[in-house]
This record gives C-alpha cells, sequence and structure tokens, in this order.
C-alpha cells in the first residue's frame, strides 16, 4: 500500500512569506504528527493530529499551525517565515495516537519537504 | 535534558561485518516506545524496528535486532551481515508522555558508513 505522501519535495521562499505543507497519511491511519529537523537543533515534534484534533503539541511559536482533515490528510502552515524556518519538514502517520496502543501502532515517516527560506 | 543519547557521531564498518548502534534513553514512565529510523540522504525516515516497553523478548526484523536493556536504559540496534545500502544516518527514538503531552522525541542519530 502507498506510505505517506508529503507535498511539495522541494520549495524556497523567501522571508515574511508563508507556506503551506501537505501530508496524506497511510491508508486507514488517523494520527499524524509534524517534525522538523535542521543540522543545529536535529528533529524536533511540532504537533499531532487525531481525528482533526490536535492532540499534542511541541515548543513552537504560533506561527506554526497545523490541520487535519476529515480524510485524515493533514497540512502544517508557517507563516511570517524567518530564515531559521529552513528545515526538513517531517510528516508521520500511525494507526493509533502516538503514545496509545500497542507495539502494532508503528509510526511511519514520509519522504520530507525541504523548505529553503531567502 | 536529554532523552534520547546516542554517543556515536559516526562509525566506519566494513562491509559484510555486524555492527552495533548505541542508544541509551531516560524517562520515569514505566509505558514507553522505542523506535529506531534510517535516513539516506533523500531525507525519508524509513522505520526500522520497535521495541516497547513491556516486551518479553528484543525485537527482530530481518537483519535488524534490537538489545533492550531494560535496567540499563539501553537500546542498541544491530545490523548483521552490513551491506553499502545500509549506509546512511540512524535515529533512535522514544514515544513518552511528558505533562500529558505525548510525543517521539529523538537522538542526535549516528552517521553510518558501510565500506567495501
Amino acid at each position: 500500500k502507498a506510505g505517506v505522501t508529503q507535498t511539495p519535495r522541494y520549495l524556497i521562499k523567501t522571508r515574511g512569506q508563508q507556506v503551506t505543507l501537505s501530508c496524506s497519511p497511510i491508508s486507514g491511519h488517523r494520527s499524524v504528527s509534524w517534525y522538523q529537523q535542521t543540522p543545529g537543533q536535529g528533529l524536533q515534534f511540532l504537533f499531532e493530529y487525531f481525528s482533526e484534533t490536535q492532540r499534542n503539541k511541541g515548543n513552537f511559536p504560533g506561527r506554526f499551525s497545523g490541520r487535519q482533515f476529515s480524510n485524515s490528510r493533514s497540512e502544517m502552515n508557517v507563516s511570517t517565515l524567518e530564515l531559521g524556518d529552513s528545515a526538513l519538514y517531517l510528516c508521520a502517520s500511525s494507526l493509533a495516537p502516538m503514545g496509545t496502543g500497542n507495539s502494532g501502532n508503528t509510526i511511519y515517516f514520509g519522504e520530507g519537504s525541504w523548505l529553503t527560506v531567502v | 535534558a536529554q532523552k534520547i543519547t546516542q554517543t556515536q557521531p559516526g562509525m566506519f564498518v566494513q562491509e559484510k561485518e555486524a555492527v552495533t548502534l548505541d542508544c541509551t534513553y531516560d524517562t520515569s514512565d514505566p509505558s514507553y516506545g522505542l523506535f529506531w529510523y534510517k535516513q539516506p540522504s533523500s531525507g525519508e525516515m524509513i522505520f526500522l524496528i520497535y521495541q516497547g516497553s513491556y516486551d518479553q523478548q528484543n525485537a527482530t526484523e530481518g537483519r535488524y535486532s534490537l538489545n533492550f536493556q531494560k535496567a540499563r536504559k539501553s537500546a542498541n540496534l544491530v545490523i548483521s551481515a552490513s551491506q553499502l545500502g545500509d549506509s546512511a544516518m540512524y535515529f533512535c527514538a522514544m514515544r513518552e508522555v511528558n505533562f500529558g503531552n505525548e510525543k517521539l522525541t529523538f537522538g542526535t542519530g549516528t552517521r553510518l558508513t558501510i565500506i567495501p
């Protein structure tokens, strides 16, 4: 079955602009979480959505937001882009909400969206 | 405080040899999960193996096995018979609950290079 799909794969934005990234989870998965990966900070958790509700949130400013649709697809938005927002943004999906379930509730990642802010 | 520690920033291993990637973790939650992911240069995070804190046996998935030592809070990844395609970054991660907030916390990673 298809894996986690993220679009776009690469994009370049100007400081001050806003960007929207999209994530389609594995079919049947209802939990979608987002991560930011930078050389300096490593992988950091942004937020998690399950059944269209934000369940968990990392330590990021309010410029970072997200939503989930009824088909479990998710989008994340970053407003007023800063140079430091340049990163690989990874989306992950799982059957059950993160932190629950048994060993079968594995979290699968997409290929990521490479964002460059200039 | 660092929750996941990977002490090996880089490793070079001869092809066909076994390799062990170290991971130690810190949590007071009795219920947690440990993951290993492989990240090639393309950026995709590839799930390798999972170990639940209550699992009695060490997890295995093909050439990957997890050496889980709960008392030592250690979850090392063992790759048997390494291949050139195993060259990548490897991340250890823990699913934990912190003040009611659940998240996946990653280590800093180990860059594994397989030498022909």
